[in-house]
């Protein structure tokens, strides 16, 4: 089982729709989450972390990670044709100092205008 | 402006040569990382260097070299024993000053093809 699962899509969606991203882990050691966002061609951006359980806001953006089940989601309301991009997750210990990220395989997502 | 840069864009390179990829943070960040993203594969660890003058073996480090002689930059070689060296390179770059989170910073890449 790979440490960081991750439905690779693609998924396409209306504009104005609300996506729903995923990924499973395996590593109960994982007390970081992140979701980057990577345009074609480009460098991943960070685009929300969490810390633990719970859920984090901001904006359209809604990040959830449920540790019980090792699980975590993003979520974008009112979905946009500039949304459109890969969606990568990532997660790491808490502990150490080399801050090495665990990635999933990413979620390419396409909002159709 | 802070930021990581990296060249050159895309490189080509013939089979049996060794080739270098540039990575220069002016972030004074403490660690850095190299990466390779193959399409459907997500990204895969390398090498990464959390001081100067010292580096780790990532998931994936056969067939590349790396040296770390300054802190703002991270070479990448990769060398004819790499067998499929065709993929999206990335560096990246994270702060280790004592705090609860340290973003991960990305460069945007270069593309390597080898003919």
């Amino acid at each position: 089982q790979k440490e960081v699962e991750q439905d690779p899509g693609p998924l396409s969606v209306p504009e104005g729709a609300i996506v729903s991203l995923n990924c499973t882990y395996s590593n109960s050691a994982f007390q970081y989450f992140m979701w980057y966002r990577q345009y074609s061609r480009k460098g991943p951006e960070l685009l929300m972390y969490t810390y633990s359980s719970g859920n984090k806001e901001d904006g359209r953006f809604t990040a959830q990670v449920d540790k019980s089940s090792k699980y975590i989601s993003l979520f974008i309301r009112d979905s946009q044709p500039s949304d459109s991009a890969t969606y990568l997750c990532a997660m790491r210990n808490s502990g150490g100092s080399n801050y090495k990220l665990t990635f999933g395989k990413g979620t390419l997502l396409t909002v159709n205008p | 402006d802070g930021g990581i840069t990296q060249s050159p864009k895309y490189l080509f390179r013939k089979e049996g040569q060794n080739v270098t990829l540039s990575c220069e943070q002016n972030l004074n960040h403490d660690a850095m990382y190299w990466y390779r993203q193959d399409p459907g594969q997500g990204l895969r660890l390398i090498y990464y260097s959390q001081i100067v003058n010292d580096f780790q073996k990532g998931d994936i480090a056969e067939g590349y070299s790396v040296s770390r002689e300054k802190k703002e930059s991270f070479p990448l070689t990769v060398t004819s024993a790499q067998k499929n060296p065709t993929a999206f390179y990335l560096c990246a770059s994270t702060g280790t000053a004592d705090s609860s989170y340290n973003e991960q910073f990305f460069g945007p890449g270069t593309r390597l093809t080898v003919l």
